[in-house]
């Protein structure tokens, strides 16, 4: 069983809704990442924390907003979603080594449904 | 031409076949490789870690690295029905840092849809 943990599992929001998406690991992992995914297609990134700083957000529209209250807890809240946002959403963690490569663990995912 | 090819398949093979799932590159900052399995509807498992050239083995599973000819494999031996699922490599490179540690993201191939028939 993974050490990434997200909940809910299954998440059906309207668009004038606002809802939240956690993940917790007890790895000891510094780096914390949300990815997206549509069916058939690979895991995109979305936002990375390092040790409880965004690192990087590969634009993401603002309806998504990240949270990191520390490190072993990751949250993305949702708000005024659009359809095309229905997808699985990731998380995962890594080590966070600098200049080394930095095995990423997932979780089982979110699956989110927007109407 | 996209930083990482990788066959979407179907690929369907009788079980105990042994498996080649491949994944050529363009970047060569790419140091580390990985691979994944996902099956339906769930998360992406991590299998197989490289980082040099050569053979890593684990089980039934060997995973190849050829830097010089920017591709990998993943070997599949006496492959079972429940090898069924989504087959993912992946890639990163150390030297992209973002600020405040060493966290990277992965760059990833399609993903192979691999079948074995019972």
């Amino acid at each position: 069983d993974t050490e990434v943990t997200q909940t809910p599992k299954h998440l059906v929001m309207g668009m004038t809704n606002k809802k939240s998406l956690k993940c917790e690991q007890h790895m000891g992992h510094r780096a914390m990442y949300w990815y997206k995914q549509k069916a058939k297609k690979p895991p995109e990134l979305m936002f990375v924390y390092s040790y409880e700083k965004l690192s990087i957000n590969e634009s993401v529209p603002s309806r998504f907003s990240p949270e990191c209250p520390n490190s072993s807890l990751l949250n993305l809240h949702l708000h005024a979603l659009q359809p095309e946002d229905s997808a699985l959403y990731l998380c995962a963690s890594s080590q966070a080594r600098r200049g080394a490569g930095n095995t990423i663990y997932f979780g089982e995912g979110s699956w989110l449904t927007v109407v | 031409q996209k930083e990482v090819e990788q066959d979407p398949g179907p690929l369907s093979v009788p079980e105990g076949a042994i498996v080649s799932l491949n994944c050529t590159y363009s970047n060569s900052a790419f140091q580390y490789f990985m691979w994944y399995r996902q099956y339906s509807r769930k998360g992406p498992e991590l299998l197989m870690y490289t980082y040099s050239s050569g053979n890593k083995e684990d089980g039934r599973f060997t995973a190849q690295v050829d830097k010089s000819s920017k591709y990998i494999s993943l070997f599949i031996r006496d492959s079972q029905p429940s090898d069924s699922a989504t087959y993912l490599c992946a890639m990163s490179d150390p030297t992209y840092m973002y600020s405040g540690g060493g966290a990277d993201g992965l760059t990833f191939g399609k993903g192979t849809h691999l079948i074995i028939q019972p």
